[in-house]
């Protein structure tokens, strides 16, 4: 299974941009690019996926290298609520990985008032 | 609402003894996964299921048993040969179709203590 590398932690102020950065140089072709973040306690909740091009949704934007070997989640304007443990995960074809994901250590994002 | 629920949210076991965590989906979907959390770390796999009546081990699969017996039911058993079986566990489930690669949407989770 392709890795991922995060940094362990981060910081950033409240309502500033965040850029958090992930490397996965061993992708495959088929692989997708997912975020999930998770706070103390709870399940992991999805943020958003890609495979080749930028995508943008409610909650964030992934910029995708166009080798694919690093993206970055980007944030637009951090909120206390944000502060979480964000993961970077490549997801397999669901036909031959059977869909599943393999978490890292992930970033622990803390944001400052 | 559709979701993911997971029980109990705290369960305690004595050493020596199996205990089953619940995970039932009403979200229609196919594939339903189990992972293992500990203190600061990422999740783990421990066993997941593409369809009913079949399941695949994952990373961690040893002193852990499964079922899928329905659609919307994967019960978990931490049988006593787990000999750190102490952890928060997640249960996932997502579409199952071969060209589906979306989000995996998860419970909140269980916590297992062993005394």
């Amino acid at each position: 299974d392709a890795k991922t590398t995060q940094p362990n932690s981060m910081e950033s102020n409240e309502e500033e941009p965040v850029h958090l950065p992930c490397n996965h140089s061993t992708i495959s072709g088929t692989d997708y690019i997912h975020w999930y973040r998770q706070l103390p306690s709870q399940g992991p909740e999805y943020v958003i996926h890609g495979l080749t091009s930028n995508v943008n949704n409610r909650m964030a934007s992934l910029a995708i290298a166009e080798d694919r070997k690093s993206s970055t989640l980007i944030l637009h304007r951090a909120t206390l609520r944000d502060a979480a443990v964000y993961y970077c995960i490549l997801r397999g074809a669901f036909y031959n990985q059977g869909g599943k994901l393999i978490f890292g250590q992930g970033t622990e994002l803390s944001v400052k008032p | 609402d559709g979701g993911i629920t997971q029980s109990p949210k705290y369960l305690f076991r004595k050493e020596g003894q199996n205990v089953t965590l619940s995970c039932e989906q009403n979200l229609n979907h196919d594939a339903m996964y189990w992972y293992r959390q500990d203190p600061g770390q990422g999740l783990r796999l421990i066993y997941y299921s593409q369809i009913v009546n079949d399941f695949q081990k994952g990373d961690i699969a040893e002193g852990y048993s499964v079922s899928r017996e329905k659609k919307e039911s994967f019960p978990l058993t931490v049988t006593s040969a787990q000999k750190n079986p102490t952890a928060f566990y997640l249960c996932a489930s997502s579409i199952g179709t071969a060209q589906y690669t979306g989000e995996l949407f998860f419970g909140e989770g269980s916590r297992l203590t062993v005394l």
